[in-house]
């Protein structure tokens, strides 16, 4: 049974600051990891996806992958409160099938 | 700009009533999901498509849901009859088959049908 796991939150976190995001995989053949975005009411939309070890910055998010420790990561720097939303992380795993493992999401609350 | 439609975007119904929701998938992509999200839950894969081929529906009630793509332009997902612990919003995403990882397999989500069944 392939896991992703999050903390459900809510993780505040006040305006300006970094909000670090966490998430745990149980498959270690995984291949690819990804961070959506979820607003209230909206549907999950793709931040950003990261497949080698290390960080990938793009503008404020920063990715970091630890195939390791089986831990991905979600940086925002300079957090506004349009950031406040839920982050799911998802896992392929690989082997032929096409579908993603999704955790169940980290609330995000950037307090102004 | 492509994007995955779905309609309806909200239904709702009384239970035991059958219950209908479309995909239209962005155009070239030939994999699609159906996932149901719930607070408890979260996101449940309910049943994949590759090429319009079923690949696996082992999420989903076979008693009540079926999942079909008559053509490469729509899937369709169907609750007969429907039950209030239904009640969820329902995601249909689409992708691109094959074995490489990376950015290749993203999933573009639809804007979803929100389903109350009373």
């Amino acid at each position: 049974q392939k896991e992703v796991e999050q903390n459900s939150g809510p993780l505040s976190v006040p305006e300006g600051a970094i909000a670090s995001l966490n998430c745990t995989y149980s498959d270690r053949g995984s291949q690819s990891f990804f961070w959506y975005r979820q607003y209230s009411g909206k549907s999950p939309e793709l931040i950003m996806f990261i497949y080698s070890n290390g960080d990938k910055e793009d503008g404020r998010f920063t990715a970091q992958l630890n195939k390791a420790s089986q831990y991905v990561s979600l940086l925002i720097r300079d957090s506004q409160p349009s950031d406040s939303a839920t982050y799911l992380c998802a896992v392929y795993s690989g082997g032929g099938a096409d579908g993603l493992t999704f955790g169940k999401g980290t609330h995000l609350i950037i307090q102004p | 700009d492509a994007r995955v439609t779905q309609t309806p975007r909200h239904k709702v119904t009384e239970m035991g009533q059958e219950v209908t929701m479309r995909c239209q998938p962005i155009l070239g992509h030939n994999t699609v999901f159906w996932y149901r999200q719930t607070m408890m839950q979260g996101l449940e894969l309910l049943a994949y498509f590759r090429n319009r081929a079923p690949l696996d529906d082992s999420g989903m009630p076979k008693d009540r849901f079926s999942a079909e793509m008559p053509d490469a332009t729509l899937a369709t997902l169907k609750i007969q009859p429907s039950e209030p612990r239904d009640s969820a919003v329902y995601f249909c995403a689409s992708g691109l088959a094959g074995t490489s990882g990376g950015p290749r397999k993203t999933q573009y989500f639809g804007p979803g049908t929100r389903l109350l069944v009373l």
